[in-house]
């Protein structure tokens, strides 16, 4: 089975506080996405990546940076957390080719600034 | 710029009924998938059924079916036989085909599905 694997469930953090959120994947896939989900506005794209050290700005970047630095690890950076980064966050795979087309989901971290 | 809808924010239905789930969506694209994933209160997306953009014929997935009218730009989901495990977070989702790789997922805000007894 695929397997997207992000290290926290749930997550509280401080203002102001530098916050990283870990995904990793087991199926060599070569694109790698992080989403932010809101009730209302369905989901996001924040970064996404589609090989090791590139990556790419989603819809709503600001506030956030991504490092790739191997093919199976995409991490999320909150530079300085605020409250308006209160959210669900979900991280996905997909391989770029070789007739699969689905992306893979983590379980989402829910993530609360305070 | 690609933009999915999903103009049913909330819907409701009777164990063993039928219920559908619209989707429209934009695009100047040619070649692209479309999805329905679903969101159990467990959180993990799952995907429940994808359309190739260039079959005609619509997706069938054991009790979910799709109607895909590609000239219109919809693209609705028909869940038969409603079970209590259907109760979800629906998200209609599109992504371009480049050339046989592929871009990334654009999602519609969600419709929420409740399965009553």
């Amino acid at each position: 089975d695929v397997k997207v694997t992000q290290s926290s469930r749930y997550l509280v953090k401080r203002t102001g506080e530098k916050v990283f959120l870990e995904c990793v994947q087991d199926m060599d896939h070569e694109n790698m996405f992080w989403y932010r989900q809101d009730p209302g506005l369905g989901l996001r794209l924040i970064y996404f990546s589609y090989d090791v050290k590139m990556k790419e700005k989603g819809d709503i970047p600001e506030g956030y940076s991504v490092s790739r630095e191997k093919k199976e690890r995409f991490s999320l950076i909150l530079e300085s957390a605020s409250t308006n980064q209160t959210s669900m966050y979900l991280c996905a795979s997909s391989p770029t080719d070789g007739g699969v087309t689905e992306a893979f989901f983590g379980q989402g971290t829910r993530l609360t600034v305070v | 710029a690609q933009t999915v809808t999903q103009s049913q924010p909330e819907m409701s239905v009777q164990e063993a009924e039928t219920v559908t789930l619209s989707c429209t969506y934009d695009t100047s694209e040619n070649n692209y998938y479309l999805f329905w994933y679903k969101q159990p209160p467990s959180r993990q997306m799952i995907l429940v059924i994808r359309q190739e953009a260039y079959k005609q014929q619509n997706a069938t997935e054991n009790r979910f079916s799709v109607n895909f009218q590609k000239a219109a730009k919809s693209f609705s989901l028909k869940i038969s036989d409603s079970q209590l495990g259907d109760t979800a977070m629906y998200f209609c989702a599109f992504m371009i085909s480049y050339g046989g790789s592929q871009g990334n997922l654009i999602f519609g805000k969600g419709t929420k599905l409740s399965v009553k007894p």
